[in-house]
């Protein structure tokens, strides 16, 4: 189980709009810290699309966009298209007993049907 | 161009210990901080913990503490990462990654991702 909640699965049609939910609590989203998201395709390394909870880094197309409001982030993703299926998967800080930890969401397959 | 080389796949026996290594270039290696994170057949990403290569101070996952060891060698641009008492369910891919880190805006997320290493634990 995962410490950061996002849903298994979603889908959209082509040019639409999805948006992926990753709900944390008052000891790592809630606690201030950032906010990152990755897409990763089959086979393939993780790629930061979103940092610091709305940032996108060069490159990444103004298609994806980021929120975080409290202990939960957003992930929006507008003019759906086929090379967005992927999996999306957030990643915070949790404030643990050892200190600092990293933390990931469960991961989000995303289907452009 | 700002890479990172991991080490080639591992096949290692229940009890055993696996280092993987991650080579830096195209960067200042002790400008960035290098997490570890692992995926097991098909399920999602795992972090292990985090070094420091200016320092080479270190944060583990509660999960890992006392298997697994980082380390760094700031002549070779080389992180290290030590897992002990591998057992099957350690089987995955271990991926290193960089983050910036500014103390006035905070954490740039995992930006360079190495290409993984394989780690088949069996007997």
């Amino acid at each position: 189980q995962s410490v950061l909640t996002q849903p298994p699965s979603v889908s959209g049609a082509p040019g639409q709009r999805v948006t992926i939910s990753c709900t944390g609590s008052s000891s790592n989203i809630g606690a201030g810290y950032d906010v990152h998201w990755y897409q990763q395709l089959p086979g393939t390394a993780p790629k930061l699309l979103i940092y610091g909870n709305s940032n996108r880094p060069s490159g990444v197309p103004d298609r994806f966009s980021g929120s975080k409001s409290g202990t939960s982030a957003s992930l929006a993703i507008t003019g759906l298209q086929a090379e967005d299926e992927a999996d999306y998967y957030c990643q915070s800080y949790d404030s643990s007993l050892s200190g600092r930890e990293g933390v990931f969401g469960g991961g989000t397959k995303l289907t452009v049907l | 161009q700002v890479q990172l080389v991991q080490s080639g796949a591992e096949v290692k026996k229940p009890g055993a210990s696996v280092k993987v290594s991650c080579k830096a270039s195209g960067y200042t290696f002790t400008s960035y901080y290098m997490h570890w994170v692992r995926q097991a057949p098909g399920q999602g990403l795992e972090w292990m913990g985090i070094i420091n290569p200016s320092g080479g101070s270190t944060s583990y996952a509660q999960k890992f503490q006392g298997r697994v060891t980082m380390t760094r060698d700031t002549s070779t641009s080389t992180v290290y990462m030590e897992l002990s008492s591998l057992r099957s369910e350690d089987t995955a891919v271990y991926y290193c990654a960089r983050e910036e880190y500014s103390s006035s805006s905070g954490y740039y997320g995992m930006d360079v991702w190495g290409q993984g290493t394989t780690v088949t634990v069996s007997s």
